[in-house]
C-alpha cells in the first residue's frame, strides 16, 4: 500500500537560516506523481510543486528547491533563507497513476516555525 | 481566475443532525475531491466526482456521501453526526481525473459537531 512518512513533526528556525523539510515514500507503482503543498493557518492547502515518477531532476524555484530520489523513495525539500512569511504546515503526497488510485496520501506534515 | 471556493467557512452541529457543505471548483475543471482533516488522522480522501459520477471513494462510513452537479460544483453530506465528524473538511478541484493532474484546494469548511 501506498504511505507518505513526514519524521519531521515541527522545525523551529531563525529567519535566514536554511532548512530542509524530509519526505520519503512507499508505493508499488512504477508510474506516480509527488507533490508538496503548503498550508498556512488560513486552512487552504497551496501547491507547491509536482514531480512524476520517471523525472528525477532537482528544481529550484526562487527559494525554494526539491531533490528527488528515487534510490531512497525520498523528495526533500529545502527552503533557502527562510523567512517567516515561510511559517506554515507543509505536506508531501504521493498519487498513483498505474492502480488508478488517483487520491493523494498525504504525509501527516511538518510544521515550520521561522522566528524574526 | 478564482480559486475554489468552499461554504460555509464554519459550521456548528449538534450530535445527530446533518450538514452539506458545498464546493465551487476553478472555472474548466471538471473533477472535485473532498477530504477529512483532523489532528488525529491527518489528511484522508473521502471521494472524487467527475461528470456527475463518482470515481474513487475513500474508506468512510456510509453516513459520508456527495454528489456533482453538470456545472461541476460538488456538495458533501454528512447524516447522523457524530463527534468525531469535528474536522476540516477539504474540497480539491482539478482539469481531470488523471493522476498527474494538479488538486487545486480550497479554504476549506471547518465543522464543529457538540
Amino acid at each position: 500500500a501506498q504511505k507518505v512518512t513526514q519524521a519531521q513533526t515541527e522545525i523551529s528556525v531563525v529567519e535566514k537560516e536554511d532548512v530542509t523539510l524530509d519526505c520519503v515514500y512507499e508505493t508499488r507503482d512504477t508510474t506516480y506523481y509527488l507533490f508538496w503543498y503548503k498550508q498556512p493557518p488560513s486552512g487552504e492547502l497551496v501547491f507547491l510543486i509536482r514531480r512524476n515518477s520517471f523525472d528525477e531532476q532537482n528544481e529550484i524555484s526562487g527559494r525554494y528547491s526539491w531533490n528527488f530520489q528515487k534510490s531512497t523513495s525520498s523528495f526533500n525539500f529545502t527552503i533557502t533563507a527562510s523567512q517567516v512569511v515561510d511559517s506554515a504546515v507543509y505536506f508531501c503526497a504521493l498519487s498513483e497513476a498505474g492502480t488508478g488510485r488517483r487520491a493523494l496520501t498525504f504525509g501527516s506534515g511538518t510544521r515550520l516555525q521561522v522566528q524574526p | 481566475k478564482a480559486g475554489v471556493t468552499q461554504t460555509p467557512r464554519y459550521l456548528i452541529k449538534t450530535r445527530g443532525q446533518q450538514v452539506t457543505l458545498s464546493c465551487s471548483p476553478i472555472s474548466g475543471h471538471r473533477s472535485v475531491s473532498w477530504y477529512q482533516q483532523t489532528p488525529g488522522q491527518g489528511l484522508q480522501f473521502l471521494f472524487e466526482y467527475f461528470s456527475e459520477t463518482q470515481r474513487n471513494k475513500g474508506n468512510f462510513p456510509g453516513r459520508f456521501s456527495g454528489r456533482q452537479f453538470s456545472n461541476s460544483r460538488s456538495e458533501m453530506n454528512v447524516s447522523t453526526l457524530e463527534l468525531g465528524d469535528s474536522a476540516l473538511y477539504l474540497c480539491a478541484s482539478s482539469l481531470g481525473t488523471d493522476s498527474q493532474n494538479i488538486q487545486y484546494f480550497g479554504a476549506g469548511t471547518r465543522l464543529s459537531v457538540l
